[in-house]
């Protein structure tokens, strides 16, 4: 069963504290990483697609890697209008791969707040 | 480019009546997932449609179902309404189904509350 668990659950910052957010996944078969930002009331926002192990991607005060078990959400300088809760979740292949599930597993997410 | 649309953003149901909500897929996207997001599980994906066809259902009761039509669009229901099922509904679409590594675009989603 594909599992992705998320940590911390929750984290406070003050502003311009620089943290990573941490991602652990199983599951059998990648086929992609993916982060979103949701704020509340409101659908997740797509951040990053990850594929393979080694790839990075920024944007802005975030950036996202990826290894073979786990994914890192880094925010470098962070501002109050970061604040969010932040998903990890993850595409197991599913049909494409004969096994796991299909549809995206994600994280319980990081509720992450940033104090001024 | 507009966006994931879904109808309504908030309905209140009593125990036993159905619903139904509606998504409408980004412009040229095929695929509809539809996910449950509550405090306790998170979200939880309940099915997926490409090309009108059903390709996978979650570990949801049946008495929850979709639809989805020639033009992308799709509707889930939820019938004999529970306590239980107040959730805030996900719909996100991509132009590939899940397992191909395709990103999926959320919604604003439907906040619906069972009393």
């Amino acid at each position: 069963e594909d599992q992705v668990t998320q940590s911390p659950e929750a984290l406070r910052l003050q502003e311009g504290e620089s943290s990573s957010l941490n991602c652990s996944y199983t599951v059998s078969g990648l086929r992609g990483l993916f982060w979103y930002r949701q704020d509340p009331g409101k659908g997740p926002e797509f951040l990053f697609t990850l594929y393979s192990a080694g790839e990075e991607k920024e944007k802005e005060r975030l950036k996202a890697t990826l290894t073979k078990k786990e994914s890192f959400l880094h925010i470098t300088a962070p501002k109050p209008e970061d604040s969010a809760t932040y998903l990890c979740a993850a595409d197991g292949g599913g049909s494409y791969s004969g096994g796991g599930a299909d549809g995206l597993t994600f994280g319980k997410g990081t509720h992450l707040i940033i104090q001024p | 480019k507009a966006g994931v649309t879904q109808t309504p953003r908030y309905l209140i149901k009593t125990r036993g009546q159905q619903v139904t909500l509606s998504c409408s897929p980004i412009s040229g996207h095929r695929s509809v997932s539809w996910y449950q997001q509550t405090p306790g599980q998170g979200l939880q994906f309940l099915f997926e449609y490409f090309s009108e066809t059903q390709r996978n259902k979650g570990n949801f009761p049946g008495r929850f179902s979709g639809r989805q039509f020639s033009n992308s669009r799709s509707e889930m229901n939820v019938s004999t309404l529970e306590l239980g099922d107040s959730a805030l509904y996900l719909c996100a679409s991509s132009f590939s189904p899940s397992g191909s590594g395709e990103t999926q675009y959320f919604g604003p989603g439907t906040r619906l509350l069972v009393l």
